[in-house]
């Protein structure tokens, strides 16, 4: 079936530095990828999302790159804060659809 | 405005018993999702209902029963626990034409079946 893999699993920085999170997709017709931020005890929030025909999009301190080529999307989150530690999920799914494929997620820890 | 809201937060269960989870949104939203959450493997969709008095199957429906009560209201019945069904239940909705672009989550529903 379709699925998505999400690397790394978990990923630790200094307070400051930046995070990349990474993704590959498996259906080619996935037009839509969002990604989302789950805080302890929480369900997910959507954070950013982007679409096919764009490459890349950007809001304040995270952004998103996508590879349709290769199936890549990333998420990039600069000047990291104790407060950006928590779980990142990314997906990938189709305008319309309704059956969104969930990444295993990435556990951020940001040290102060 | 409350956004989408669960009940219970905690359950647990003994094997065989059976339960309903609710779940209520008052974005006015058309569609509405129940997911699961396993260490591991992500968010996996067991139900979803596109718009009012219709319901599909997701990637994960077995055990699983759900009611699109109306437009406000999905839930999720479990007819006779088994401990594989021990999760973090999420239920989400998204605005109308959207499909599951933009979803909204519940807080979770953690459930333990012993």
């Amino acid at each position: 079936g379709e699925n998505v893999e999400q690397h790394p699993s978990t990923l630790s920085v200094q307070e400051g530095d930046s995070a990349v999170i990474k993704c590959t997709y498996s259906d080619s017709a996935s037009n839509y990828f969002p990604w989302y931020k789950q805080e302890l005890g929480k369900g997910p929030q959507l954070i950013i999302d982007i679409r096919s025909n764009v490459g890349e999009k950007k809001d304040q301190r995270i952004a998103v790159t996508l590879n349709k080529t290769a199936k890549h999307f990333s998420l990039h989150i600069t000047e990291t804060q104790p407060e950006d530690s928590a779980v990142y999920f990314c997906a990938a799914g189709r305008t319309g659809g309704f059956k969104t494929i969930f990444g295993a997620g990435t556990r951020l820890f940001v040290k102060a | 405005n409350a956004g989408v809201t669960q009940t219970p937060k905690f359950q647990v269960l003994k094997t065989g018993q059976s339960m309903t989870l609710q779940c209520a949104q008052d974005m006015n939203h058309n569609s509405m999702y129940w997911y699961r959450q396993d260490p591991g493997m992500g968010l996996r969709l067991i139900y979803y209902s596109a718009s009012e008095g219709t319901t599909d199957k997701g990637e994960v429906p077995n055990g699983y029963n759900v009611s699109r009560l109306n437009k406000r209201e999905f839930s999720l019945r479990l007819e006779s626990a088994a401990p594989s069904q021990t999760s973090v239940y999420f239920c989400a909705s998204s605005e109308a034409g959207q499909g599951d672009e933009k979803l909204f989550f519940g807080s979770g529903t953690q459930l333990s079946v012993l």
